[in-house]
């Protein structure tokens, strides 16, 4: 079984600053099957970024990912209020989709 | 603009079976998606459940492989979700949620969910 690793658990930045979020995998994930969300308090996760970089509908630009093989990047370039959340990775494996545990993006 | 809604039970007793309903509205579940079932325990982080496709064929996680039946109601639009022989440990947030696309990479891209519904194991 893959799995994925979030760090660091809780990040504290102020807002217009740059946050950088880790998912990393236990074995070699494809690209195509990694995922981004945003979960806020009493709400649904949001897709993000599907195929570890592409911006799902809706998504602003300041949201990027990037990575391949063990290694995958959240980037938010400049925190605006709304994207103080938790923020989960996901990919397919073992017959099975998983998720990280997850990275806490609260005020500073 | 595609919407799901959860309904069921909000209490199951142990030993018991857990049976919820994702109604879609907006949109017809014989579209090219996959439809999936994730759950959250209070507190803690996300659980893919399995998936369904209109044409009956299933994908469930093997670690609730044995306990876990998804079905599809074309007729009504929807897909259910029965998990059998439930614990406390079943306690969590239930959500439905559309796949993006039928291809491996796109089904597991969760773009639209539900409002989630709160389903507690206890007597």
């Amino acid at each position: 079984e893959i799995v994925l690793t979030q760090s660091p658990g809780t990040l504290s930045l102020s807002p217009g600053e740059r946050a950088t979020l880790s998912c990393r995998a236990s074995q070699s994930v494809s690209s195509s099957y990694l995922a981004w969300y945003q979960q806020k308090p009493g709400q649904a996760p949001r897709l993000l970024i599907y195929g570890a970089s592409s911006r799902a509908t809706g998504i602003p630009d300041r949201f990027s990912g990037s990575g391949s093989g063990t290694d995958f990047t959240l980037t938010i370039s400049r925190l605006e209020p709304e994207d103080f959340a938790v923020y989960y990775c996901q990919q397919y494996g073992s017959s099975a989709w998983t998720f990280g545990q997850g990275t806490k993006v609260e005020i500073k | 603009q595609v919407q799901l809604q959860e309904s069921g039970p909000g209490l199951v007793k142990p030993s018991g079976t857990l049976s919820l309903t994702c109604a879609v509205s907006g949109g017809s579940i014989s579209s090219s998606n996959w439809w999936s079932w994730v759950r959250q325990p209070p507190g803690k982080g996300l659980e893919w459940i399995g998936e369904i496709y209109h044409s009956g064929s299933t994908n469930y996680n093997p670690s609730l492989k044995s306990r876990v039946t998804i079905s599809v109601d074309k007729s009504k639009n929807q897909f259910s979700l029965k998990l059998s022989s439930v614990t406390a440990a079943d306690t969590a947030v239930y959500y439905c949620a559309r796949g993006m696309g039928v291809v491996l990479g796109l089904r597991g891209a969760f773009d639209i969910w539900g409002q989630g519904t709160m389903v507690t194991v206890s007597s």
